[in-house]
């Protein structure tokens, strides 16, 4: 069956350091993954688009790698902020243009 | 600014009532999604449509049904709550292939 999975347990990180989170899938041959974050009773929001073509993606503090031989994404936070403290999820786009998330990763960064 | 709203930000229904969840987007969008999120279960997609009155189920139909009649309104419907749809619902829109979600401030649905 399809997965996408993300780790379940909450990464706490000191501010400053990189934040890395992992998505890994099975299953699924996606178009496009995505990153988007999410705070506490909030729809999620939209930061990064990788396609199945590109190796790596940045965005400021942001970076996506994307690997669809290990079906595998890593998404890194470089000098992290406790403002960057939310949930952060990957979702995966197939051709039939479905979009199916992963459970999330709740990143906690410490002052 | 664009946007994605949905009808309530809270609800509260009784079991087997009839319950209708609406959601609107002013971007053109051709997809449309409904998903539901419950702690330590991540979000879950219940339908997607891709259409006007095109929809296909997602990972968790079962319980539930929708209605595009309008390309900007994706409805999505429970036939008769029960207490195990209480949960967290979330509306997005996307244009096709390769394009960010937008997503609806979230109706927080309770069954009792």
């Amino acid at each position: 069956s399809q997965k996408i999975e993300q780790n379940s347990e909450a990464l706490n990180i000191q501010e400053g350091k990189t934040a890395t989170l992992t998505c890994n899938y099975t299953n699924y041959s996606p178009a496009y993954l995505q990153w988007y974050r999410q705070d506490p009773g909030r729809g999620p929001v939209f930061l990064l688009l990788i396609r199945e073509n590109e190796k790596e993606k940045r965005k400021e503090r942001l970076k996506v790698t994307f690997d669809t031989t290990l079906k595998q994404s890593l998404f890194h936070i470089t000098a992290s902020q406790p403002a960057d403290s939310a949930t952060y999820l990957c979702a995966l786009e197939s051709a039939g243009n479905m979009l199916t998330f992963g459970g999330g990763t709740r990143l906690m960064v410490k002052p | 600014d664009v946007k994605v709203t949905q009808s309530s930000r809270y609800l509260v229904k009784r079991t087997g009532e009839k319950v209708f969840l609406e959601c609107v987007q002013d971007m053109d969008h051709e997809n449309m999604f409904w998903y539901r999120q419950d702690p330590g279960l991540g979000l879950r997609l219940i339908y997607f449509s891709y259409d006007v009155k095109m929809k296909e189920k997602g990972d968790i139909p079962e319980g539930y049904s929708v209605s595009r009649e309008k390309k900007e309104r994706f409805s999505l419907i429970l036939e008769s709550a029960s207490t195990n749809q209480t949960s967290m619902y979330l509306c997005a829109s996307t244009k096709p292939l390769g394009a960010e979600a937008f997503f609806g401030q979230g109706t927080r649905l309770t069954v009792v």
